[in-house]
């Protein structure tokens, strides 16, 4: 595609319920971001996707979050057990390379935990 | 109009004037810069970057101001428009892969 794509662009969810958000990077890109988003803050760095690396979840809140990466495309961010303070825009990134190029972004996941 | 140290969140403009955005990075081995530019219920958009190599560069109404020896970024924006209301995020890429983002700055264009 054009861009990063992201899927879907809300999701409300009742506390305690699981929720999977997804992300379609650009074609060919090998490394992949997720970060959060909270109202009015900066970017939260949550994990990361390079080529068949294993991936970085230094940035992953808890054990409530896992994400993975089917064939070096396509990222699936699952949170378990959703809390109110999960509420967040997640935003995912993609990039040519794993350092010194642009990061492209979707235009973002916003979660509302209920 | 010009934001000043690190975390000041709000930058006011008159259109027409030239906006300057700083941003102050932590670490001193980053060697890759980028300003990002968000809009309201949109992702971030690249705007510029600038390796370490280098002190200064330009885009179209934009430049990149890379001061390595107090760690110091900035980003102006000249004859600012409305559409350039937004938060502008600075992000350093850090000695291993990530991008770390600053905390950002929100620039509101006064007609």
């Amino acid at each position: 595609g054009a861009g990063v794509s992201q899927s879907p662009s809300n999701k409300v969810t009742e506390k305690g319920k699981d929720v999977e958000l997804r992300c379609d990077p650009i074609s060919g890109h090998t490394a992949l971001y997720w970060y959060r988003q909270s109202l009015g803050q900066g970017l939260e760095f949550l994990i990361y996707f390079q080529g068949n690396s294993a991936p970085d979840k230094s940035g992953l809140p808890s054990d409530r979050f896992s994400a993975e990466r089917t064939g070096g495309s396509v990222s699936t961010l699952t949170i378990q057990r959703t809390q109110q303070e999960d509420s967040a825009v997640y935003l995912c990134a993609s990039s040519l390379a794993p350092r010194g190029t642009e990061a492209f972004f979707g235009q973002g996941t916003r979660l509302t935990v209920v | 109009g010009e934001s000043v140290g690190l975390h000041l969140p709000t930058l006011s403009v008159q259109e027409g004037d030239n906006s300057i955005i700083n941003c102050a990075y932590s670490n001193s081995a980053s060697d890759y810069f980028i300003w990002y530019k968000q809009e309201s219920g949109k992702g971030p958009q690249f705007i510029i970057d600038i390796r370490s190599n280098m002190d200064k560069r330009q885009g179209q109404r934009v430049t990149v101001l890379l001061n390595k020896t107090v760690k110091h970024l900035s980003l102006q924006i000249a004859a600012t428009q409305p559409g350039d209301s937004a938060v502008y995020f600075c992000a350093e890429n850090t000695n291993d892969y990530k991008l770390s983002f600053g905390a950002g700055t929100t620039v509101t264009v006064r007609a």
